[in-house]
Order: structure tokens, then C-alpha cells, then sequence
């Protein structure tokens, strides 16, 4: 099966930048998605689209969210942290109807 | 607005099976493009895609659950449905039902707690 590798955490200073990769073989001939994840109520707090297509942006999302993806490793980059930024970031990749992977996730603190 | 809701049971018994719905309004589930899909998150840990199905009822599954799940769908009603077999302690999770596209989930439900417990 195919694995997607993310730190368990990451943290961050408010206004400072933020990085937090996911690596699997060979990602970069795969599309990237990333989703942000706020503790919420029960059961859970939906997530959130906030790139797609490797660097693109859904409606809505803050320019200061970025993303890229080569080789092995993809990154979703933080520009200006906010507090409201702090939540939990999943990676995703699929390259066919039959093959969807998640990350394990990165819990993001903006301290 | 697109709007996805989940329902099914909040406790279900080990060895049975899990049934789930979701029922979209909003949009279509003919909607040419976009394909619908059950993720799960089991308490404390990350996301866990399901499967996922075509409003033609191609479907396409997680090869580790393969073999327990049958995902299909009910234009008439706007539905999409989850039957997961055999469940044990482990598929404890929240369930969401998805709508897809381009190789990402766009759109969510709110997700429904399930526990697999006698």
C-alpha cells in the first residue's frame, strides 16, 4: 500500500512561517490535496480543503496558504501565521478513482 | 449550498453490519464530474478513506476493506449508502460521507460517530 509521512508536529511563532511536509515515493507524479482540521464539537470538526492540485487554492482560502510538490516530498507552507491557523493539517494524494491516501497528519501550534 | 448529512446507527455490535446513509441536497449526485465518497476517522487518529462511488455505481474501494464494504447509490433520493461487514472494535470512528473531485474532497458532511461495542 501506498504510505504518506507527515511530522507529527510542527510549530510556529504568529507571523512567522509555517511548513509541514508529507513524503511518499514518488509524490510528485500524484496530485496533492491538503486539509485543515480545527478541534471542534462532537463528533468532529469537518475538514477543510486548503490546496488542491498540488498549489492551488479553493474560494475562500487566504492567499497566505501555499503549496508545492517534486519528488518525493510535497509541502503546504504558512505564510504570517495566525492563531486561527493552528489545527491539524492532513495531506492526501491520488492519482486514480481507486487510489486515495491520507497522511497521518501534522498537529500545527502557533505559539 | 451543497449540504451532506450522514445517518445510521451511533452503536453497533461486533460481527455485524454497519449501515450508513448519506443524502445530499443541494446539488445533484448526477452531476456529471464528481464522485462520492465515506472517510473515517477513528477517535484520537487521522483520516481513513473508505471508498468512493459514480452516479453510474462504479465503485471503488480502500484495499484494506475491500473485502467487508459496499458502497452504493440511490439517484431517486439523492443517497448515497455504506455497508461495512463484519465490524470489530476497531472501525470505532467518526464517518463522513464526501463529494470528490479533481483527485480532492471538496465538500463534507458533518460526520456521525459510530461505536462498535456488545
Amino acid at each position: 500500500s501506498y504510505d504518506l509521512t507527515q511530522p507529527p508536529s510542527v510549530s510556529v511563532s504568529p507571523g512567522q512561517t509555517a511548513t509541514i511536509t508529507c513524503s511518499g515515493d514518488k509524490l510528485g507524479d500524484k496530485f496533492v490535496s491538503w486539509y485543515q482540521q480545527r478541534p471542534g464539537q462532537v463528533p468532529g470538526q469537518s475538514p477543510l480543503l486548503v490546496i488542491y492540485q498540488d498549489k492551488k487554492r479553493p474560494s475562500g482560502i487566504p492567499e497566505r496558504f501555499s503549496g508545492s510538490n517534486s519528488g518525493n516530498t510535497a509541502t503546504l507552507t504558512i505564510s504570517g501565521s495566525q492563531a486561527m491557523d493552528e489545527a491539524d493539517y492532513y495531506c492526501q494524494a491520488s492519482d486514480s478513482s481507486s487510489d486515495w491516501v491520507f497522511g497521518g497528519g501534522t498537529k500545527l501550534t502557533v505559539l | 449550498q451543497l449540504q451532506l448529512q450522514e445517518s445510521g446507527p451511533g452503536l453497533v455490535k461486533p460481527s455485524e453490519t454497519l449501515p450508513l446513509t448519506c443524502t445530499v441536497s443541494g446539488a445533484s449526485i448526477t452531476t456529471s464530474g464528481y464522485f462520492w465518497g465515506w472517510i473515517r476517522q477513528p477517535p484520537g487518529r487521522g483520516l481513513e478513506w473508505i471508498g468512493g462511488i459514480y452516479d453510474t455505481g462504479s465503485a471503488y474501494y480502500n484495499p484494506s476493506l475491500k473485502s467487508r464494504v459496499t458502497i452504493s447509490v440511490d439517484t431517486s433520493k439523492n443517497q448515497f449508502s455504506l455497508n461495512m461487514r463484519s465490524v470489530t472494535a476497531a472501525d470505532t470512528a467518526v464517518y463522513f460521507c464526501a463529494r470528490l473531485r479533481y483527485s480532492s474532497v471538496w465538500n463534507w458532511g458533518q460526520g456521525t460517530r459510530v461505536t462498535v461495542s456488545s
